[in-house]
């Protein structure tokens, strides 16, 4: 158990729908990553949080927003979704201590098919 | 620009056997760390374990062994004694100092043991 929650773990819905998945990092990790896994796209990193603010941004879609909250749990809003949507988020967490190397710790993953 | 290549898509083997998953990376850093996940078939992203460029030490935990060379850019992982419960994807992940600290993730090694 890597100390990171995600929910949903499974979610099927429709193409064009919105859903939001959750995330709650390890305890005293300030910063929380989202990565998409697709079979033909491998793991894409999509956007970072450190503290509440955005700090890195990687390969997401204009569609897909996040956000951390103040408590520190992090949301991945996924809109307007396409069938190419369908794959495993990851959220992961770590302390962002840079002078450690910043091991990432993911969660469970949240299984998304879109039909 | 970072690159983390595992070569080998798929390896097959039977239960006992020795196994080892090759990592390649490339970086013109000089200070950068190394990680190796394991990603069973439910879906979790298991850290294994971290290195950073300055040990070149080989690590041993269990029937799981980590050779580094700094000269081959390689970052390898064996198993001894294959089990099973090992079939996972493995994958391999780059770190480099002074950049985003965002890991960069090689496209993963799907690990099959037979009984």
């Amino acid at each position: 158990d890597s100390g990171v929650t995600q929910t949903p773990k499974h979610l099927i819905t429709a193409t064009g729908q919105r859903v939001t998945l959750r995330c709650s990092p390890r305890s005293g990790d300030l910063s929380v990553y989202w990565y998409q896994q697709s079979l033909d796209q491998g793991l894409q990193f999509l956007i970072q949080y450190y503290n509440g603010e955005e700090r890195a941004k990687g390969n997401i879609l204009e569609r897909f927003s996040a956000q951390q909250f103040p408590d520190l749990h992090s949301e991945l809003n996924l809109s307007s979704l396409e069938l190419g949507d369908s794959a495993l988020y990851f959220c992961a967490s770590s302390v962002d201590r840079r002078d450690s190397g910043n091991t990432i710790y993911f969660g469970e993953g949240s299984w998304l098919t879109v039909v | 620009a970072q690159k983390v290549t595992q070569a080998q898509t798929e390896i097959s083997v039977v239960e006992k056997e020795d196994v080892t998953l090759d990592c390649v990376y490339e970086t013109r850093d000089t200070t950068y760390y190394l990680f190796w996940y394991k990603q069973p078939p439910s879906g979790e992203l298991v850290f294994l374990i971290r290195r950073n460029s300055f040990d070149e030490q080989n690590e041993i935990s269990g029937r799981y062994s980590w050779n580094f060379q700094k000269s081959t850019s390689s970052f390898n992982f064996t198993i001894t004694a294959s089990q099973v419960v090992d079939s996972a994807v493995y994958f391999c992940a780059l770190i480099v100092s002074g950049g985003s600290y965002i890991p960069t993730f090689g496209r993963g090694t799907s690990l099959i043991v037979h009984p």
